[in-house]
């Protein structure tokens, strides 16, 4: 049982242009979701991170929508760049985030210049 | 500034063989996770450690798995007996422990190939 799902597999855009990465969860208990940026050869990197008592949180171009009823977060990156190319992970998480984290399976990012 | 810091970073073994994957996590960080990366896959939790409770071992997929945490710093995850399937990236990760929002911060992992 797959807790959290997301989409697209794969993602391309072109610079300046907004990408949109959809995530899903069936666990009514999480209550901590972030957002992980991954690099080739590199670890996870968070990126940012949305607790369910709030509808969006902006950091810089990133944004988190949260759709409680829906059970549906999202990741914005506006203006992408060339640089944001990578692979970007949607998770969930119970106990404000000190406990294990449930993956979504990962989204491949490219933006050409 | 440290960060999570793993060892070997690539480790290349026999079918059968015992591994040994080592974490240094965040000075001062009482939580310790371990993940699993499998190729084209997302990370997978195998085993949590927070302070002095005893771990949550719930993601280990079998008995050939384990993990300690000495001293509640340096931890170890241990694959005996190794398996194709073992192949993977073994990722660990820290944070400052039982508060809210508290991120995790990832090592690069460890990149085990069994042969």
């Amino acid at each position: 049982q797959q807790q959290v799902k997301q989409s697209p597999q794969s993602l391309i855009v072109q610079k300046g242009g907004i990408s949109i990465i959809n995530c899903a969860y069936e666990n009514t208990a999480f209550d901590y979701f972030p957002w992980y940026q991954q690099f080739p050869g590199k670890g996870p990197a968070l990126l940012i991170a949305i607790r369910p008592d709030v509808s969006e949180k902006k950091e810089g171009r990133f944004t988190i929508s949260f759709n409680k009823s829906a059970k549906q977060f999202s990741l914005h990156i506006m203006d992408s760049q060339p640089g944001d190319s990578a692979t970007y992970f949607c998770a969930a998480s119970i106990g404000g985030g000190s406990e294990k984290l449930v993956f979504g399976k990962g989204t491949k990012l490219t933006v050409n210049p | 500034g440290a960060g999570v810091s793993q060892s070997p970073s690539n480790k290349v073994t026999e079918k059968g063989k015992d591994v040994e994957l080592r974490c240094d996590p965040i000075s001062g960080h009482t939580a310790l996770y371990w993940y699993r990366q499998s190729l084209g896959q997302g990370l997978e939790f195998l085993i949590y450690f927070q302070g002095n409770s005893a771990p949550d071992k719930s993601g280990l997929p079998s008995d050939r798995f384990s993990a300690e945490r000495t001293g509640g710093s340096v931890s170890t995850l241990t694959i005996q007996r190794t398996q194709q399937e073992d192949s993977a990236v073994y990722l660990c990760a820290s944070s400052l422990g039982q508060s809210s929002n508290q991120p995790q911060h990832f090592g690069d992992g460890t990149r085990l190939s069994i042969l």
